[in-house]
């Protein structure tokens, strides 16, 4: 069975600082989606990065970046320079076989809490 | 503007009975999805729907029924028979079984 952990529960940071959250994921498929949610107070969750399992690339988005490594099973996500509008729960999802739009497994989520 | 459409945002109900969630999309996404979160926790897929008239279960949908007559619409009941319906519900879509879920802005379910 696909299982996703994220084992920090919460951060707090300091505007400007770096964030890292951590993702490990567990499945038996050779074939797979990752995703990243943000998750801000008003509840909606927006979709931030989809990777597959076949694309180790790593990637940039403005401040965002995504470490993914199949050889640990993680797909890390960085928040360089934080604002306090990236105060939110941010989720790890993976979903297994051939298509992304399968069922999403969810972890637990990370809130984020980024003070001025 | 395109995008998920969950009403209301907050909803109130008397133990017993059974209350329905609404969800819209004009998106033209194929896929439709339910998910209920619960505080403090990450998200579990309740039912999932890839075409009109099809639906299928999910990890928890005990207590749950839902419907797809329409592309647009997945609206999903909670029944009497779930134990403990007090959550915030999520509605999600995709264009197909190979692209990422965009969600709605949720309701948040009481039962008192």
């Amino acid at each position: 069975a696909q299982k996703v952990t994220q084992a920090q529960t919460e951060i707090s940071v300091v505007e400007k600082e770096d964030v890292t959250l951590d993702c490990v994921y567990e499945t038996r498929d050779t074939t797979y989606y990752l995703f990243w949610y943000k998750q801000p107070p008003s509840g909606e969750l927006v979709f931030l990065i989809r990777r597959n399992s076949f694309d180790e690339q790593n990637e940039i988005s403005g401040r965002y970046s995504w470490n993914f490594q199949k050889s640990t099973s993680s797909f890390n996500f960085t928040i360089t320079a934080s604002q306090v509008v990236d105060s939110a729960v941010y989720f790890c999802a993976l979903s297994e076989g051939i298509a992304a739009g399968n069922k999403l497994t969810f972890g637990g989520g990370t809130r984020v809490l980024v003070k001025p | 503007d395109g995008g998920i459409t969950q009403s209301p945002k907050y909803l109130f109900r008397k133990e017993g009975q059974n209350v329905t969630l609404s969800c819209e999309q004009n998106l033209n996404h194929d896929a439709m999805y339910w998910y209920r979160q619960d505080p403090g926790q990450g998200l579990r897929l309740i039912y999932y729907s890839q075409i009109v008239n099809d639906f299928q279960k999910g990890d928890i949908a005990e207590g749950y029924s839902v419907s797809r007559e329409k592309k647009e619409s997945f609206p999903l009941t909670v029944t009497s028979a779930q134990k403990n319906p007090t959550a915030f519900y999520l509605c999600a879509s995709s264009i197909g079984r190979a692209n990422e879920q965009y969600f709605g802005p949720g309701t948040r379910l009481t039962v008192t």
